[in-house]
């Protein structure tokens, strides 16, 4: 069965660097998304994507953050500047088409630890 | 704005019912969601209903929705071990790229 895979699984980091998270969605899905959870807390929406630009986007989703789809089967999440609130795990999602109720398959996601 | 609670844990014995609820405060979500997360893998969407609808069933499972008092919850009947897991409440407006707006999370501990 088809399924979003991301990598790494863990990714650590100094404060001040930048991070790069990718995430490979069903082949056939045309929507992707970032969600992120800081331990402890809701998972959160960060930023939507179709057709090759930005859909919507949270207030978390600021200058520090970027997203990308650099070729056919990647979709990136981009930290510039990282901080040590950006430690959280991060979940990439996908869904096919603009199906009423919006199914999103989400992979397993990479916890980004920042020190 | 969107909020969605849970209560955060819920323990019970192996072959009873489970109940896990959520409130929500959006009067505008079209649809809401379960999802269920296992250790290490990613959200899995269990089921969904829609804002018009009090029930839904699907085997194991029960959603019922009280939309004037924007209450959700997830009846599994027969719990098994393999239930094991955190549910998730969520919400949206629907459509194609509308964001998913979650709970913290319920965690659901399957005594045998």
């Amino acid at each position: 069965e088809p399924e979003v895979t991301q990598t790494p699984s863990h990714q650590v980091t100094q404060m001040g660097q930048e991070v790069i998270l990718r995430c490979v969605p069903i082949s056939n899905h045309l929507y992707f998304y970032w969600y992120r959870q800081i331990l402890g807390q809701k998972v959160e929406f960060l930023v939507s994507f179709y057709n090759n630009e930005i859909s919507e986007k949270s207030e978390i989703f600021d200058d520090q953050f970027s997203v990308e789809r650099p070729d056919g089967s990647n979709f990136t999440l981009k930290i510039r500047s990282t901080k040590l609130e950006d430690s959280a795990m991060y979940f990439c999602a996908s869904s096919p088409s603009p199906r009423s109720y919006n199914e999103q398959f989400f992979g397993p996601g990479t916890r980004l630890t920042v020190l | 704005g969107e909020d969605v609670e849970q209560s955060l844990f819920l323990s019970v014995r192996e072959g009873d019912s489970s109940v896990i609820n959520c409130t929500y405060t959006d009067s505008s979500s079209t649809y809401l969601y379960w999802y269920k997360q296992e250790p290490g893998a990613g959200l899995q969407l269990l089921t969904y209903i829609f804002s018009n609808m009090d029930m839904k069933q699907d085997q194991r499972l029960t959603v019922l929705l009280n939309k004037k008092d924007k209450h959700l919850s997830l009846r599994i009947a027969d719990t098994q071990t393999g239930d094991s897991a955190i549910y998730f409440c969520a919400e949206s407006m629907g459509g194609g790229y509308q964001k998913v707006t979650f709970g913290t999370g319920t965690k659901l501990q399957v005594i045998p």
